[in-house]
């Protein structure tokens, strides 16, 4: 079974400073997808980034980056120099491979507060 | 703005009530979602329409009915629901439910069941 985990349940930082959030995974598929979506407090999920298990090389896109390290089953996330803006909570999300309906395994969700 | 359209925003029922969600895109997806969120927690699978026809329910009771009456547009019907029921209700679609790519959320419907 698939299981996606985000030990870390609430972070709050100071604006202007980085920080990484956590995501381990497990499968047993050898083709899969990594997610990451933001929702904010008025509900959506909001499409962050998307990741297949042959593709390793770390992306980023602004001031958001990703690592994804097979070895150790994880897919983490990095903002840098934070913004109040960014005060969401961020879920990683694990789909199986292609032939199948889009199902989502997500994990339990990060807050992430960003302060002034 | 998202692109997934969903109303209404809050509803309010009692038990022996019968509403309906509704859910709306036009991109041109083929597949929609309904999911159902409790506070601090992720969203849950409920249904899952591929060209217009059911192809997973995940074992919902049936006091929730999902109804696609065209690719544009996912209702889901409400009736004889629980206290425990309460929840955000959330649609989302994708191109289809073959490719794995991303699924579009709406702000989804806040639901309380009295």
């Amino acid at each position: 079974a698939q299981k996606v985990t985000q030990a870390q349940t609430e972070i709050s930082v100071v604006e202007k400073e980085d920080v990484t959030l956590d995501c381990v995974y497990e499968t047993r598929d050898t083709t899969y997808y990594l997610f990451w979506y933001k929702q904010p407090p008025s509900g959506e999920l909001v499409f962050l980034i998307r990741r297949n298990s042959f593709d390793e090389q770390n992306e980023i896109s602004g001031r958001y980056s990703w690592n994804f390290q097979k070895s150790t089953s994880s897919f983490n996330f990095t903002i840098t120099a934070s913004q109040v803006v960014d005060s969401a909570v961020y879920f990683c999300a694990l789909s199986e491979s292609p032939g199948t309906a889009s199902k989502l395994t997500f994990g339990t969700g990060t807050r992430l507060q960003v302060t002034l | 703005d998202t692109e997934v359209t969903q109303t209404p925003k809050h509803l309010v029922m009692g038990m022996t009530n019968k509403k309906s969600l509704k859910c709306e895109q036009h991109m041109g997806h083929r597949a929609m979602y309904w999911y159902k969120q409790k506070a601090k927690k992720p969203p849950e699978l409920m249904f899952v329409y591929s060209y217009e026809k059911l192809s997973i329910n995940e074992s919902v009771p049936s006091r929730f009915s999902p109804e696609c009456p065209n690719s544009s547009l996912l209702n889901l019907h409400l009736h004889a629901l629980q206290p425990e029921d309460s929840a955000l209700y959330l649609c989302a679609s994708s191109q289809d439910s073959w490719n794995t790519g991303e699924l579009f959320f709406g702000e989804g419907s806040r639901l309380t069941v009295l």
